[in-house]
């Protein structure tokens, strides 16, 4: 299996621009999730998915944050307008449910965004 | 609620002795699980190893183990033979069978020094 897939890479972009990130889970996983790192704040759970279905977005810093998970194999985070505090790495992961709290995360990559 | 507290943001340790990486957790789930996981300078978050709340014994995964008292509510991690490699951030990370999100500690950085 590829792992956790997320694109891009890397994002820079101006101030007021939407920004979208993306994240393929492995498959066969039902449960994915969307942490912030910063230095400040450290990693900071956004939201998270369960067989595609938020389940707490309580994480979610403010309106300008949405994500979706529109199918097993895709979710979406986007920051519409997107402003320099939002500048961090953005990370997705994946688990199986199973007994759910014997179960690792599977990391992808990381988005690292600068908002400028 | 769950919480972790890491209470040593950075540690150093000679290269091939031995290091504890402290933990402490606060739950309400009856089940829950906890986890260690390696962030290296590159930014890849890798799992370490893992204990669960009703396991009897002390997790191990070759140079790591994971040195669980339930009843203090810690679970450090001991690396030894501590290698240049090992220099990184480290997460304490618990998930509880009530809630699917993991919670994570804050993070201990740990430099290896030869």
């Amino acid at each position: 299996d590829a792992g956790v897939i997320q694109s891009p890479r890397h994002e820079v972009t101006e101030m007021g621009q939407e920004v979208t990130l993306r994240c393929k889970p492995i498959s066969g996983h039902d449960y994915l999730f969307w942490y912030r790192q910063t230095m400040m704040r450290g990693l900071e759970l956004l939201i998270y998915f369960n067989n595609n279905v938020p389940i707490d977005d309580s994480g979610m810093p403010e309106d300008r944050f949405s994500a979706k998970m529109p199918n097993a194999s895709f979710s979406t985070l986007k920051i519409q307008p997107s402003e320099p505090r939002d500048s961090a790495v953005y990370f997705c992961a994946s688990s199986y449910t199973l007994q759910s709290y014997n179960e690792k995360l599977f990391f992808g990559s990381g988005t690292q965004l600068s908002v400028l | 609620a769950q919480k972790i507290t890491q209470t040593q943001p950075g540690m150093f340790v000679q290269e091939k002795e031995a290091v504890t990486l402290d933990c402490t957790y606060d739950t309400s789930d009856p089940s829950y699980g906890l986890f260690w996981y390696k962030q290296p300078s590159s930014g890849e978050m890798i799992f370490l190893i893992y204990q669960g709340s009703y396991d009897q014994q002390n997790a191990t995964e070759g140079r790591y183990s994971l040195n669980f008292q339930k009843a203090r509510k810690s679970a450090n991690l001991v690396i030894s033979a501590s290698q240049l490699g090992d220099s990184a951030m480290y997460f304490c990370a618990m998930r509880g069978i009530n809630a699917g999100k993991s919670t994570f500690g804050d993070g201990t950085t740990l430099t290896v020094k030869p």
